[in-house]
């Protein structure tokens, strides 16, 4: 089973912030927290991972608590091409040893 | 770098058939995994492959197995294939390295009829 949990559906306006939140309260010290997104019908795509101090790239940024219990995905500017379901997985390993665990994701729907 | 590739995109085979599906690396990976996604159980994971040898299994029956090459690409075979297969099949693969992200494919959609 998923280790996480993350709201089902979110909506949000195009060119506002999306906010993804993800609660990981069973996480341990060595499992890193890794954000995909699937865009309909199509494979899953790396977005930004992270272990304990907040990370930014240029699709996202991830904010982690510092108890590490949960965290949140910011698309700074969602556009209609944001529209995807978000996963957050914790593993220790990133899937370089494939087994990511998938859970249900929460579905992003930014209207315009 | 050209990403991962899947062929083919589409497939549809009936019950009791099997079926092999191809997957080739971006260049330099040497683990490949694959994924089975349906609405009904989301995306779960079938096995991985690192070296040409099978390095994680997930926890689905023995008649999905695959195997890798020399070259890293990867084929996965579905045999006795029966409704509940129909799927899309990803592929993903990654350098094999600890905490190296995976790659992901476009996907094999299967039918099976």
């Amino acid at each position: 089973d998923a280790k996480t949990t993350q709201p089902p559906s979110m909506d949000c306006a195009e060119g506002r912030a999306a906010n993804l939140p993800c609660n990981h309260s069973t996480i341990s010290g060595n499992e890193y927290v890794y954000w995909y997104r699937q865009i309909h019908s199509q494979g899953p795509q790396y977005i930004i991972h992270g272990l304990k101090n907040n990370e930014t790239n240029e699709m996202a940024s991830l904010i982690i608590t510092e108890d590490r219990k949960s965290s949140t995905l910011i698309l700074p500017h969602a556009t209609l091409r944001d529209t995807a379901v978000y996963y957050c997985i914790v593993s220790p390993t990133g899937g370089s040893q494939g087994n990511l665990i998938f859970g249900k994701g929460t579905k992003l729907s930014v209207k315009p | 770098k050209a990403g991962v590739t899947q062929t083919p995109r589409y497939l549809i085979k009936t019950r009791g058939q099997q079926v092999t599906l191809s997957c080739s690396p971006i260049s330099g990976h040497r683990s490949v995994s694959w994924y089975q996604q349906t609405p009904g159980q989301g995306l779960q994971f079938l096995f991985e492959y690192f070296s040409e040898t099978q390095r994680n299994k997930g926890n689905f029956p023995g008649r999905f197995s695959g195997r890798q090459f020399s070259n890293s690409r990867s084929e996965m075979n579905v045999s006795t294939l029966e409704l509940g297969d129909s799927a899309l099949y990803l592929c993903a693969s990654s350098s094999g390295q600890i905490k190296e992200t995976q790659y992901f494919g476009p996907g094999t959609r299967l039918l099976v009829l």
